[in-house]
């Protein structure tokens, strides 16, 4: 079956600018996740969903930063007025039920690059 | 806190040769932890997982690891090396809406 699917693969903009980054995330999977890789570091969480609610946002920087699930599905991740340290690679996952045991699949990512 | 080391940033082994990448853990229950590799331009894929039982774990690509509680690791093992194993790996403990990664061990394979 299809895996997580993340558009566009590729995004560049200038500082101040904002943008959309898409998540399709397995089909029936209830939980849905972003985070952020920056160059030579590990995945840092942003935030969780179940189902249509956010039920962990800690890991957003700070309030430019928001995302959306409105049908339990695809979610958006949205960034204001960009920074050039916004520069990285998010992803998304999914997982069935959410959890601590519950195996998160990725998608390949979008790379986001702020000139 | 919880939180994953990978002391290894990069390693590089002669193809054929057995493999051994380390992990350690901070977390104050018993950890679910998982490790993915993530290869050029692509997504994270898992490689195996472990959640409770037997502490050796077999994953795919014949990669398996040991859970050790004493130490606080997660050892990911490979008795055999082949060049299209070189690639990104990274161990991550799962908590109840995250999962916390380590910083990643770079593998580079010589023929």
């Amino acid at each position: 079956g299809a895996g997580v699917s993340q558009t566009p693969s590729n995004k560049v903009t200038e500082k101040g600018k904002y943008v959309e980054l898409r998540c399709d995330p397995i089909s029936g999977h209830t939980a849905l996740y972003w985070y952020r890789q920056s160059l030579g570091q590990g995945p840092e969480f942003l935030i969780y969903f179940q189902g249509t609610g956010a039920a962990d946002d800690s890991g957003l920087p700070n309030d430019r930063f928001f995302a959306v699930r409105p049908e339990g599905s695809v979610s958006t991740l949205k960034i204001q007025r960009t920074e050039r340290g916004d520069s990285a690679v998010y992803l998304c996952a999914s997982s069935s039920l959410g959890g601590e045991g519950d195996t998160q699949y990725f998608g390949p990512g979008t790379r986001l690059t702020v000139l | 806190a919880q939180s994953v080391t990978q002391p290894d940033i990069h390693i590089t082994v002669s193809e054929g040769a057995s493999l051994e990448l380390r992990c350690n853990y901070s977390y104050g229950a018993t950890p679910y932890l998982f490790w993915y590799v993530q290869s050029p331009g692509q997504g994270l894929q898992l490689l195996l997982k472990y959640f409770s039982g037997d502490t050796l774990v077999q994953g795919i690509k014949g990669f398996e690891a040991e859970f050790k509680r004493s130490q606080s690791s997660f050892n990911l093992r490979k008795p055999s090396v082949h060049w299209s194993d070189a690639a990104e790996y990274f161990c991550a403990v799962g908590t109840t809406d995250k999962l916390i990664f380590g910083t990643g061990t770079r593998l580079q394979v010589f023929p």
